[in-house]
Order: structure tokens, then sequence, then C-alpha cells
């Protein structure tokens, strides 16, 4: 059973803090993997994909990927209170283009 | 990315109904996909919508409840059958685009069974 977990939080920062998710998965043969932002109400965006030990900028936000120890961060700079929403992990493996979803992390950024 | 449109948005409907919701990609895409949210949940694979052919059902899901059709690559239905309060979910329909195989959501289907 691949399983992708995630600490449901809420994980509570002030506005201008550094947020950071992380993110575990079973599956050690998992190769590509996503953040999606779901603001409440509203159905998962995509915000980053990684599939490379290491990490990847884009804007306020950067991945990082673990292989060895099977778990992928999402960092969100200069945190804003729109950032307030649930993220969701999310792991590919296989070759398989269906992900396993995390249950997710309520992020909260206060002014 | 592809766009993906989701219809109805929400619905409230009785109890023994049922009810079809459709999704349109505005490009051919060959994988597409039906999840459900329920309420403080994450995502739930249904199945695959396969074009031209029958829907490949996860494990608790099955062809009588939730039949789909997808007559084409840029076109799919989801329908929920003999609905129940159990039912009451967000439907999203998703479509792997591109090279990388990202995953990208239509906007939401949320379906309240009374």
């Amino acid at each position: 059973q691949k399983e992708v977990e995630q600490n449901s939080g809420p994980l509570s920062v002030p506005e201008g803090a550094i947020a950071s998710l992380n993110c575990t998965y079973s599956d050690r043969v998992s190769q590509s993997f996503f953040w999606y932002r779901q603001y409440s109400g509203k159905s998962p965006e995509l915000i980053m994909s990684i599939y490379s030990n290491g990490d990847k900028e884009d804007g306020r936000f950067t991945a990082q990927l673990n292989k060895a120890s099977q778990y992928v961060s999402l960092l969100i700079r200069d945190s804003q209170p729109s950032d307030s929403a649930t993220y969701l992990c999310a792991a590919t493996s296989g070759g398989s283009y269906i992900p396993t979803f995390g249950r997710g992390t309520s992020l909260i950024v206060h002014p | 990315s592809a766009v993906i449109s989701q219809k109805p948005s929400r619905d409230i409907c009785q109890r023994g109904t049922s009810l079809t919701i459709q999704c349109q990609v505005d490009s051919q895409v060959t994988m597409m996909f039906w999840y459900r949210q329920q309420p403080g949940q994450s995502l739930t694979l249904i199945a695959t919508a396969n074009q031209g052919s029958e829907a490949t059902y996860e494990s608790g899901f099955v062809i009588d409840k939730f039949p789909i059709s997808r007559p084409n690559l840029t076109f799919s239905t989801l329908t929920v059958s003999n609905m129940s309060p159990e039912d009451s979910s967000i439907y999203l329909c998703s479509v792997v685009w591109g090279a990388s195989g990202e995953l990208f959501f239509g906007e939401g289907s949320r379906l309240t069974v009374l």
C-alpha cells in the first residue's frame, strides 16, 4: 500500500515568516512529487513538481526532495495571509501517472 | 495547462436520485480521472475514464453506482446513482497534461444529498 503522510496541522505562522510543510512517502520507487494548494471550497491547484533530489525554486516557493530519506518538503518564504490554504503532497511511482495524495496540511498565515 | 470545465458546480439532490456531472477539456487529453473529496478529507480516486471503453474503477467503487462515459478525448461524464447522504462530496475531474505527467483539476462539483 503506497502511502503519503502529512501532518494535518494546522500550521500557524506569522506574516513574513517561512512556512515549512513536510511530507513522507512509503514507496521507495516513487519518482515524481507534487505540491498542490487548495483553498477552502476550491479545487486543488498545482504549485510545484519535483523529480530529482535537491531543491527546486519557483518564486517564493522551494520544493526539496530527499529520496534516501523518502521525504519531500515545501518552503514558502515571506508567507502572506493569501497563502492560507491546505497543501496537498502527492507522489507517483512505477511509471503510473496516477498520484497518491496525502491528507494535506492546513496552513494559516496570520497578520 | 489545459482548461477543464465542470458542471454543475454545485447541486442539492434528494436521496435516491441520480446526478450526472460533465467534464469538458479544451484540448485532447489521453488520461482523465474522476476523484472524490469528502468533507475534511483528501482526494480519493474513483476511476480512470477510458476513451471508447469501460472505465477502470478503484477498489470500493463500482460501475453501477458511478457509471462513467468518455466518448472522446475532450469530454467525460460521471453519474452518481441512487444517491444517499454519504455521497455528499466534491467530485473532481482531472487530466494529465504535458510530458511531465502533471495532474490538473477542474473546478469541482459540490454535491449535497438530503
